[in-house]
């Protein structure tokens, strides 16, 4: 069975900084992998996707990079605003790609103004 | 609409109690998913749906827990003879299961159990 691990748990640094959330995966044959931001009692958000064939995504301020071999994926949050703020979540599919998703506990991050 | 909806907003019950839980999702999208959250952790797959039939009933925890999706589109998750431990928010998500199979989550249904 899927394990997923986010380390740290809690980050919290000054506004401008860039930043590294780290992922790991115990099964590497993911068919892709999905990050999520989720505000205090709201829904999850969709950030990033990336498809088990590619070795990175970008939107914006944000990079998402995925290492199979190594069950790995980083997110990297550029010049972070304290807007930023948020719980962010990775997470694969069980099995195959409609698969419910397996999560990690998530890192809760805190931009200081 | 133009995202996944999901109502009430808030359940509160009575121990041994029955609820349903509604969720409506994208327009076209073929995959519904049911996940549970608790404080401090991230989702917990719930049960998954491939048109009207369920594909994937492996989360749920007990058969006090049973969804359905009669007609491929809204789906309601029903729990019977509620328990403290349901208390939860309990989210629902949908994909149109085409290629990038992306899901999308709706703003979720906090049940409190009394």
């Amino acid at each position: 069975k899927q394990e997923v691990t986010q380390i740290p748990a809690a980050l919290s640094v000054p506004e401008g900084e860039n930043l590294v959330l780290n992922c790991s995966f115990t099964d590497s044959a993911i068919y892709n992998l999905q990050w999520f931001r989720q505000d205090p009692g709201k829904g999850l958000t969709s950030l990033l996707l990336i498809q088990s064939s590619q070795r990175e995504q970008t939107s914006g301020r944000l990079n998402a990079s995925l290492d199979k071999s190594s069950g790995r994926s980083t997110l990297y949050i550029a010049a972070s605003q304290p807007g930023d703020s948020a719980t962010y979540l990775c997470a694969v599919p069980e099995g195959g790609g409609a698969d419910g998703l397996t999560f990690g506990k998530g890192t809760h991050l805190i931009i200081q103004p | 609409g133009a995202g996944v909806s999901q109502t009430p907003s808030n359940k509160v019950t009575e121990k041994g109690k029955y609820v349903e839980l509604r969720c409506d999702p994208i327009s076209g999208h073929t995959a519904l998913y049911w996940y549970r959250q608790s404080l401090g952790q991230g989702p917990e797959f719930l049960i998954y749906f491939q048109g009207t039939g369920a594909a994937d009933d492996s989360g749920l925890p007990n058969d006090r827990f049973f969804a359905v999706r009669p007609e491929g589109s809204v789906s309601t998750l029903k729990i019977q003879r509620t328990e403290r431990g349901d208390s939860a928010v309990y989210l629902c998500a949908s994909s149109s299961d085409r290629g990038v199979n992306e899901q999308f989550f709706g703003p979720g249904t906090r049940l409190t159990v009394l």
